[in-house]
């Protein structure tokens, strides 16, 4: 089966601009996660869905960043305007989801897209 | 809240040395426990999960983890390294009694093998 895809794979912009990422999820996962990973660091949760719905956005600066799944596919999380702390790799990854005989923290991992603010 | 801690910042050994990683996490929940492995410019691969049972799990590319819950470790090993494991290596956590399913992470541990 097709892995997460993601795209752009790299985007360098300026402080300031906005820019916006895209998630397509493994065919019939119903979860979908958004980690940002600043260099040195491990991936950090910014936003959960489950299908359409968010699950968890609690660490998600919402001044600044938004994320949609409007049909429970695929996925856009929008930073704008961007900070140079905002340098940082953006993995999208996949569930089946809950429920029976489903682990929800058995995720899949897109390749990522490397923002470079300057 | 719940932590993952990796002790190691960076190791370096020798091609067909063993390996040892160190993972340890807070919580007082079971956990389930995860070691993901990240090659440049690449996403992050599972190399093993431990979610029930035995605590010795086996992984691809010949690793393996122990779970020991008196320590709170998850440490990753593999008996003979190769050249092509240079790698970042994450340890990660879930916790089913909380609302949250997102995985916690470790900082990593990037590892460099010596011909």
């Amino acid at each position: 089966e097709a892995g997460v895809a993601q795209s752009p794979r790299y985007k360098i912009i300026e402080k300031r601009q906005s820019v916006a990422f895209w998630c397509n999820p493994i065919s019939g996962h119903a979860t979908l996660y958004w980690y940002q990973q600043i260099l040195g660091q491990g991936p950090k949760l910014l936003i959960q869905f489950q299908n359409n719905g968010v699950v968890d956005d609690s660490q998600l600066p919402k001044d600044r960043f938004s994320a949609e799944r409007l049909k429970g596919v695929d996925s856009t999380l929008k930073i704008q305007p961007a900070k140079l702390e905002d340098s940082a790799v953006y993995l999208c990854a996949s569930t089946r989801g809950t429920g029976p005989n489903r682990n929800p923290y058995e995720q899949y991992f897109g390749p990522g897209t490397r923002l470079t603010v300057t | 809240a719940q932590s993952v801690t990796q002790p190691d910042i960076h190791i370096t050994v020798s091609e067909g040395a063993s390996l040892e990683l160190r993972c340890n996490y807070s919580y007082g929940a079971t956990p389930y426990l995860f070691w993901y492995v990240q090659s440049p410019g690449q996403g992050l691969q599972l190399l093993l999960k431990y979610f029930s049972g035995d605590t010795l799990v086996q992984g691809i590319k010949g690793f393996e983890a122990e779970f020991k819950r008196s320590q709170s470790s998850f440490n990753l090993r593999k008996p003979s390294v190769h050249w092509s494991d240079a790698a970042e290596y994450f340890c990660a956590v879930g916790y089913m009694d909380t609302g949250r399913r997102a995985l916690t992470f470790g900082s990593g541990t990037r590892l460099q093998v010596q011909p």
